[in-house]
């Protein structure tokens, strides 16, 4: 079956210092890809997406990196500050499918 | 920027009751979803809606939930009898050509 998770549960960083959460996807049909971002008592925010056919995408101070060999996918936040400190979740689906599947989560936690 | 709302923010019901969860989704998304989180989990698909139907439905959104569009602007969950186990948020969300956004959630509590 389905299933999107992530290896670290919780990470610490220092605040300036560069953050990476992963993610490992199972569903090789999985075309699409999208990395939100949950605060507490919020719903999940979009940070990222990327499709299959690519296999790297930046943002603002954020870049997704695809790998389709191994299905992994992981997400970097360049200097991050404190703000970033939230629940990441990486979630994938057939584009424009009806159903997105989230994984576990990775609580990033930045000290000052 | 545009953003689903949801009410209330906080519900508290008894066990065997039903309660309805309201969303206004954003105003020119035609893709509706519903999702829970049990606190401290992931976040788990519901059910979508697209064209006044259901198009696809997860194993937890059994007899007990149900979906309707009474009007042009809401989207609604309603659980006919809760039970214990439906204590969790619920997000509900919305896209056009665009991901998903959601709104900040229901915390629904049973007891």
């Amino acid at each position: 079956g389905e299933s999107v998770g992530l290896h670290l549960p919780t990470l610490s960083v220092q605040e300036g210092d560069n953050s990476i959460i992963n993610c490992a996807y199972s569903n090789s049909a999985s075309d699409y890809f999208i990395w939100y971002k949950q605060e507490s008592g919020k719903g999940p925010q979009f940070i990222i997406d990327i499709r299959s056919n690519m296999d790297k995408r930046q943002g603002q101070r954020v870049t997704v990196l695809l790998n389709k060999t191994v299905k992994h996918l992981s997400l970097q936040i360049a200097a991050t500050q404190p703000g970033d400190s939230a629940v990441y979740f990486c979630a994938e689906n057939m584009e424009y499918g009806n159903k997105l599947v989230f994984g576990a989560g990775t609580i990033l936690r930045v000290k000052s | 920027e545009p953003e689903v709302t949801q009410t209330p923010s906080h519900q508290v019901t008894q066990m065997g009751q039903e309660v309805i969860l309201r969303c206004v989704p954003i105003s020119n998304h035609l893709y509706f979803y519903w999702y829970r989180q049990i606190l401290g989990q992931k976040v788990e698909f519901l059910v979508s809606f697209y064209n006044n139907e259901i198009s696809e439905k997860s194993e937890i959104f059994d007899d007990q939930f149900s979906v309707e569009r009474p009007d042009g602007s809401n989207f609604t969950l309603k659980i006919r009898s809760t039970k214990l186990e439906d204590s969790a948020m619920y997000f509900c969300a919305s896209r056009g050509n665009s991901p998903l956004h959601f709104g900040n959630g229901t915390r629904l509590t049973v007891t």
